[in-house]
C-alpha cells in the first residue's frame, strides 16, 4: 500500500518565523509532488508543485525534494497568521494514476 | 471564472438509503476526480473521469460509483449507505487527465449518515 506520511502537528510558530513542514512517501517511482493548503471548513488549494530534486521557490514558499530519501518538505518564510491552516502533501500514485494525500500537518502561526 | 461547484453542500441520510452527489467542473476542464475526506483517514481517492470514461478507481467498495456526462459534469452515487460513509466528499477538476494538470477542488458535500 502506497503511503504518504506527515506529522499531524499542530506545529506552532511565531509570526515572522520559518515554518518547516515535512513529508515522506513510500513509492520510489513517484515523480510528482504537491503541497495543498486547506483552511478550516474550506477545500484544499494547490500552493506548490515540484518534480525535480532540489528546491523550488515561489514567493515565501520553498518546496524541497529529495527522491533518494523519499522526502519532500515545504518551508514558509516570514510566517503570517493567515498561513494558519492544514498543509497536505500529495504524491503521485505511479501506475495508479492518482494523487495520494498525506493526512496533513496543522500549522498555527501566533501573532 | 466560476470554480468547481458541488451540490448539495449538506446531506443527511439514513443507513441503507442511497445518495447522489453532483459536481460541475471549471469551464473547459475535462477531468473530474472524487475524494472522500474524514478526520481519521484524510483524503482518499475514489475515482477519476475523463471524457466520460473512468480512468482510475480507488480502493472503495462497489457501492460507490460515478459517471461523467458529455459536458464534463459528474455525479457520484453511494448505495446502501453505511454509518462509515459519513464524510466530506470533494470533487476536483483539472484541465486534462494526468498529474501535470493541477487539481482544483470544490467546497465539498458534507454527508451525514444516521
Amino acid at each position: 500500500q502506497k503511503e504518504v506520511e506527515q506529522n499531524s502537528g499542530p506545529l506552532s510558530v511565531p509570526e515572522g518565523a520559518i515554518a518547516s513542514l515535512n513529508c515522506t512517501y513510500s513509492d520510489r517511482v513517484s515523480q510528482s509532488f504537491f503541497w495543498y493548503r486547506q483552511y478550516s471548513g474550506k477545500s484544499p488549494e494547490l500552493i506548490m508543485s515540484i518534480y525535480s530534486n532540489g528546491d523550488k521557490e515561489d514567493g515565501r514558499f520553498t518546496a524541497q525534494l529529495n527522491k533518494a530519501s523519499q522526502y519532500v518538505s515545504l518551508l514558509i518564510r516570514d510566517s503570517q497568521p493567515s498561513d494558519s491552516a492544514t498543509y497536505l502533501c500529495a504524491v503521485d500514485g505511479g501506475s495508479q494514476g492518482n494523487l495520494i494525500f498525506g493526512k496533513g500537518t496543522k500549522l498555527s502561526v501566533k501573532p | 471564472k466560476a470554480g468547481v461547484t458541488q451540490t448539495p453542500r449538506y446531506l443527511i441520510k439514513t443507513r441503507g438509503q442511497q445518495v447522489t452527489l453532483s459536481c460541475s467542473p471549471i469551464s473547459g476542464h475535462r477531468s473530474v476526480s472524487w475524494y472522500q475526506q474524514t478526520p481519521g483517514q484524510g483524503l482518499q481517492f475514489l475515482f477519476e473521469y475523463f471524457s466520460e470514461t473512468q480512468r482510475n478507481k480507488g480502493n472503495f467498495p462497489g457501492r460507490f460509483s460515478g459517471r461523467q456526462f458529455s459536458n464534463s459534469r459528474s455525479e457520484m452515487n453511494v448505495s446502501t449507505l453505511e454509518l462509515g460513509d459519513s464524510a466530506l466528499y470533494l470533487c476536483a477538476s483539472s484541465l486534462d487527465a494526468g498529474l501535470d494538470s493541477p487539481l482544483h477542488f470544490g467546497n465539498g458535500t458534507r454527508l451525514t449518515v444516521t
